[in-house]
């Protein structure tokens, strides 16, 4: 088992380049969730995704996208980066209603 | 809406001492309680939880108690080392979420040998 993947791991953006984050998990977790997580903010939920077709808002979604693939797969999309997303994401994912979210290492983000 | 405050770090402790990690919640409704670890350069991975009122977390010498009373989930170990030096978070997940988690801002502890 792989738990929790994400790709890439490291990236740097210019401002205004597009860019797409994946994550797959291989529990059959119904929940997957992104976190971006900044210094001395802890993490704060930007989009989840209760179930395969389903995705609502977070705490911080402005300027990002996602898409439920499937069931394995939740992608965030950067539209047009900006510095202000220069950050670290997290994938993670869930049994529905479970809770205990299961964390993928992340991918640190630099927008110049 | 629903909060966790836990205290400030850096926390710099010698091997062997004892550790305490604040955390205090607001909520309505009955949460669950969590303390998530982060070693460098990892995702965060689940340490202990709670799950209702007086329930005690126990995990690799790690425990906290669920204190409805005091809105409280304090971290404790009676003797840290050097390998528990990473980054604590506490975390609630209200019952009428669909499992969103809250965190609060991450605690840093660092043990010296």
């Amino acid at each position: 088992n792989a738990g929790v993947t994400q790709t890439p791991k490291f990236q740097v953006l210019k401002t205004g380049q597009s860019m797409t984050l994946q994550c797959a998990q291989d529990m059959n977790h119904n929940s997957m969730y992104w976190y971006r997580q900044d210094p001395g903010m802890g993490l704060r939920l930007i989009y989840y995704s209760a179930s395969e077709g389903t995705t609502d808002k977070g705490e911080v979604p402005n300027g990002y996208n996602v898409s439920r693939l499937n069931k394995r797969e939740f992608s965030l999309r950067l539209e047009s980066a900006a510095p202000s997303q220069t950050s670290v994401y997290f994938c993670a994912s869930s049994e529905a209603r479970q809770y205990q979210q299961y964390f993928g290492p992340g991918t640190r983000l630099t927008v110049t | 809406g629903d909060s966790v405050t836990q205290m400030e770090g850096p926390v710099t402790l010698s091997e062997e001492a004892f550790l305490t990690i604040n955390c205090t919640y607001t909520a309505t409704g009955y949460p669950s309680l969590f303390w998530y670890v982060q070693y460098p350069g990892e995702g965060l991975q689940l340490l202990l939880k709670a799950t209702k009122a007086d329930d005690k977390g126990s995990n690799k010498g790690f425990e906290a108690t669920y204190r409805k009373e005091t809105t409280s989930f304090h971290l404790e170990k009676g003797s840290v080392q050097v390998s528990d030096s990473a980054v604590y978070f506490c975390a609630l997940s209200d019952r009428g979420s669909q499992g969103n988690l809250i965190f609060g801002k991450g605690t840093k502890l660092s043990v010296k040998p």
